[in-house]
Parts: structure tokens; C-alpha cells; sequence
């Protein structure tokens, strides 16, 4: 059974640093993975897509990578700002069905 | 940009009513799902639907949950009698037809479910 872990559960940076959150996977057996931006109470946006033959994604500030053998992914956030201030899910995407199993997530406090 | 959109935004009902959660996909998707998420809890997969019928379900997904699209727009998630342990946030999903690697789900907003 596919178990995704992200650590670290809660992370606080000042504005303008650049962070990692980290996401693990323990099937390697994936097509794809995707990482999600949530806001309190809010639906899930798609932030970027990983296929399972990709090392590396980018969009602006964001960069997610791709280790499938070892069951890795890591988004970056560039230059921090107030507004990336949300939780940051990933999601692994498995089966025929393509469904997606989903890590606990990381809530972002980036301060003024 | 095209969106999923689900209503209602917030259902409140009382223990051992049916509730029926409504989604419209993404026009040209041909792949259906709905997630639930409980409060301070992990987004959890419940069953996805192509071609009308159900392609996989979790062990969540017992008898008392259904799924139906009545027609060529709407996405459907029945719970016949609603316990309060289904009171959490339900998101429903789309993709389009092409490789499985390739494909972003696209999700809507939810509908937050509250069984008194």
C-alpha cells in the first residue's frame, strides 16, 4: 500500500528566503506526482506535475524534483513571499485509475 | 480557464439523511473522482469513474456511497444515510483522456459536509 510522507509538518520562514519541503513515497511505482497548494478551507490548486520518467518541473519561483528510485520529491519555493503562506500537499499517482494518494502536507508561515 | 465546480459550498444535514453532492467537471474530461478530506486529515481517495462506471473504489467507498453522472455534465456523489464520521470536506476531480503520466487532476473547491 502507498504511504506518502511530508516533512516537515509546519515550517516558518522570513519573506524572502528560499525553502524546501520534502515528500517520500514508499511504491516507486508511479506515473506521475503532483504538488498542491491549499489554503484554509479551501479547495486544492495544481501547482505543478512531475511524470515518473522527469527529474525536474519548473514554474517561476517553483521547482520540484523527482528521485522515483529512492521514493523522493522535493518542491523549492524561491525568493518567499507573504502570499505563498498555505500548506502544501503531494500527491503520488498510482493504478490504472490514476488516483492520487496524498501526504499530510506542510504548512508555510512566511513572515513579514 | 476552465474549473471543476462543485456545489453546494457547505451541506448540513442530519444523521441518517441521504445527501447528494454535486459536481461539474471539466467540459472535455473523461475521468471522475471524489476525495475526501476530514478536518486535520490526510486528502483520501474515495473512487474514481470513467465511462460510466466506477473504475476503482477505496475501502471507504461501502454501500452507502454512490456515484452517477445523470447526464452529460453532472458528477454525483450520493451518501444514502450519513453517520457523523462522514462530516469532512469532499473535493471532486477531473482529468482528460491521454498517458497516465501526462495527465493533471484538476480539483474544485469542495463541499464542506457537516452531519449533525
Amino acid at each position: 500500500k502507498q504511504e506518502v510522507t511530508q516533512i516537515p509538518a509546519a515550517l516558518s520562514v522570513p519573506e524572502g528566503e528560499n525553502l524546501v519541503l520534502n515528500c517520500s513515497f514508499t511504491d516507486s511505482a508511479i506515473y506521475n506526482l503532483q504538488w498542491f497548494r491549499q489554503d484554509p478551507g479551501k479547495g486544492l490548486t495544481s501547482l505543478l506535475l512531475i511524470q515518473s520518467s522527469q527529474r525536474e518541473q519548473t514554474s517561476g519561483r517553483l521547482n520540484a524534483s523527482l528521485d522515483k528510485s529512492s521514493g523522493r520529491s522535493t518542491l523549492y519555493i524561491a525568493a518567499s513571499q507573504p502570499g505563498d503562506s498555505a500548506t502544501y500537499l503531494c500527491a503520488v499517482n498510482t493504478g490504472t485509475a490514476s488516483k492520487l494518494t496524498f501526504g499530510t502536507g506542510t504548512r508555510l508561515q512566511v513572515t513579514l | 480557464e476552465p474549473e471543476v465546480t462543485q456545489t453546494p459550498s457547505h451541506q448540513v444535514t442530519q444523521m441518517g439523511q441521504e445527501v447528494i453532492l454535486r459536481c461539474v467537471p471539466i467540459s472535455n474530461h473523461l475521468y471522475f473522482y471524489w476525495y475526501r478530506q476530514i478536518l486535520g486529515q490526510k486528502v483520501e481517495f474515495l473512487v474514481s469513474f470513467y465511462n460510466n462506471e466506477i473504475s476503482e473504489k477505496s475501502e471507504i467507498f461501502d454501500d452507502q456511497f454512490s456515484v452517477e453522472r445523470p447526464d452529460g455534465s453532472n458528477f454525483t456523489l450520493k451518501i444514502r444515510s450519513t453517520k457523523l464520521e462522514d462530516s469532512a470536506m469532499y473535493f471532486c476531480a477531473s482529468r482528460k483522456q491521454g498517458t497516465l503520466a501526462k495527465n493533471i487532476q484538476y480539483f474544485g473547491a469542495g463541499t464542506r459536509l457537516s452531519v449533525l
